[in-house]
């Protein structure tokens, strides 16, 4: 009831190409979904996320796709670049009163952009 | 505003011996969450701080445990280390519920 998975394990684009990853979650309390961007040898950097009141939100070259009835959502990344090259990772949490700021992490996707 | 703040960045102990580590949140934020990132498990949550209380914790041992202190920076605690506590242990710190600010970690080797 708390996982969250995610794919592809790994993704390997072309520089201006597409970047998509997936998440799907079974726990209908989740109501925040996070993406973390996280580069070797930093944390995880909060990069955009969403609420289910919402099907999609967009920050520059980002995008969150949400399907509540599936409890799906994915990370679009257009016009990819060698510096996008990260390990990316979905997440979800909970409504405060029952989880906090607990969040339960996909398994992450290793992203490589190549020039 | 200066981020999450984690000491010490590395550190090497020896098995059954024990370790602290210091997270200091973000300024204005009082819940702090610890994580364990390792990379057969990935990122697992240990436990939440908020208002010095602990509000959540996760599947871990006794031997993890941690406190937050009226200011709002917090410790963890590792007893009795055993190899497969290496890892690199991440502070988050929140204002808003979900949106966790993360520290550079501690890399923790036991050998």
């Amino acid at each position: 009831q708390q996982q969250v998975k995610q794919s592809p394990q790994s993704l390997i684009v072309q520089k201006g190409g597409i970047s998509i990853i997936n998440c799907a979650y079974e726990n209908t309390a989740f109501d925040y979904f996070p993406w973390y961007q996280q580069f070797p040898g930093k944390g995880p950097a909060l990069l955009i996320a969403i609420r289910p009141d919402v099907s999609e939100k967009k920050e520059g070259r980002f995008t969150i796709s949400f399907n509540k009835s599936a409890k799906q959502f994915s990370l679009h990344i257009m016009d990819s670049q060698p510096g996008d090259s990260a390990t990316y990772f979905c997440a979800a949490s909970g409504a405060a009163g029952t989880s906090g700021s607990r969040l339960t992490f996909g398994e992450g996707t290793q992203l490589t952009v190549n020039p | 505003k200066a981020g999450v703040t984690q000491t010490p960045r590395y550190l090497i102990k020896t098995r059954g011996q024990q370790v602290t580590l210091s997270c200091s949140p973000i300024s204005g934020h009082r819940s702090v969450s610890w994580y364990q990132q390792t990379p057969g498990q990935g990122l697992q949550f240990l436990f939440e701080y908020f208002s010095e209380t602990q509000r959540n914790k996760g599947n871990f041992p006794g031997r993890f445990s941690g406190r937050q202190f009226s200011n709002s920076r917090s410790e963890m605690n590792v007893s009795t280390l055993e190899l497969g506590d290496s890892a690199l242990y991440l502070c988050a710190s929140s204002f808003r519920q979900g949106e966790a600010f993360f520290g550079q970690g501690t890399r923790l080797t036991v050998v």
